[in-house]
């Protein structure tokens, strides 16, 4: 079955500390992996996905097969990265389909 | 035009009521999505729109009922809705995705109904 999930509902960290926030999917094929952040009253928008191995807004992902999982990363939180991010998972194929985990809320404290 | 537009941005109805929810993006995507946000939740696909069919239902009950009626529109209608349908409604669209590579999601900011 398909699934994404991520263990942390809250992650509070200090202005300036390491950010990781986990993720680990189950897909029995390649699947893509992305990470999407959803600010306050913001609309939901595409931090990054594995594919592509940018770097936006310091963040970082890899994506570990062996492990089957897909963290983001960065070294030094501030207080405007404080949003939801969610890890989604597609499968390969024109199916368009979009599965989200659970979400993990970033408090990123002053 | 870079964004995916959606109205209205809150919808207050009775459960006899009848009412639409419209999305539009002008980006030339030929895939369209429909999802539901509980509070605190992730989205949850209902509905996928491909060519301006009908191409994923992912077992969403007829009291909601998509119309994609040309590939710069959506509508989601409502009818008889329950207390718990209450939800933020999200749409998004994206260029078809094939096999070997799938293209980003453009979401809406929502509406954010109320089932009284």
């Amino acid at each position: 079955a398909q699934r994404v999930t991520q263990p942390e509902k809250l992650l509070s960290v200090f202005k300036g500390a390491p950010v990781e926030l986990k993720c680990n999917y189950s897909y029995s094929g390649s699947p893509e992996l992305f990470w999407y952040v959803q600010y306050s009253r913001q609309r939901l928008q595409l931090l990054l996905r594995h594919i592509s191995r940018e770097s936006i807004k310091g963040f970082t992902a890899d994506l570990n097969k062996g492990e089957t999982s897909f963290h983001l990363k960065k070294p030094f939180a501030q207080e405007e990265d404080s949003a939801m991010y969610y890890c989604a998972l597609s499968g390969r194929g024109a199916t368009n389909k979009l599965i989200f985990g659970t979400g993990t809320l970033l408090a990123v404290q002053p | 035009d870079t964004e995916v537009t959606q109205t209205p941005k809150h919808l207050v109805m009775g459960m006899t009521n009848k009412k639409s929810l419209k999305c539009e993006q002008h980006m030339g995507h030929r895939a369209m999505y429909w999802y539901k946000q509980k509070a605190k939740k992730p989205p949850e696909l209902m509905f996928v729109y491909s060519y301006e069919k009908l191409s994923i239902n992912e077992s969403v009950p007829s009291r909601f009922s998509p119309e994609c009626p040309n590939s710069s529109l959506l509508n989601l209608h409502l009818h008889a809705l329950q207390p718990e349908d209450s939800a933020l409604y999200l749409c998004a669209s994206s260029q078809l995705s094939g096999v070997l590579t799938f293209y980003e999601q453009y979401f809406g900011p929502g509406t954010r109904l109320t089932v009284t």
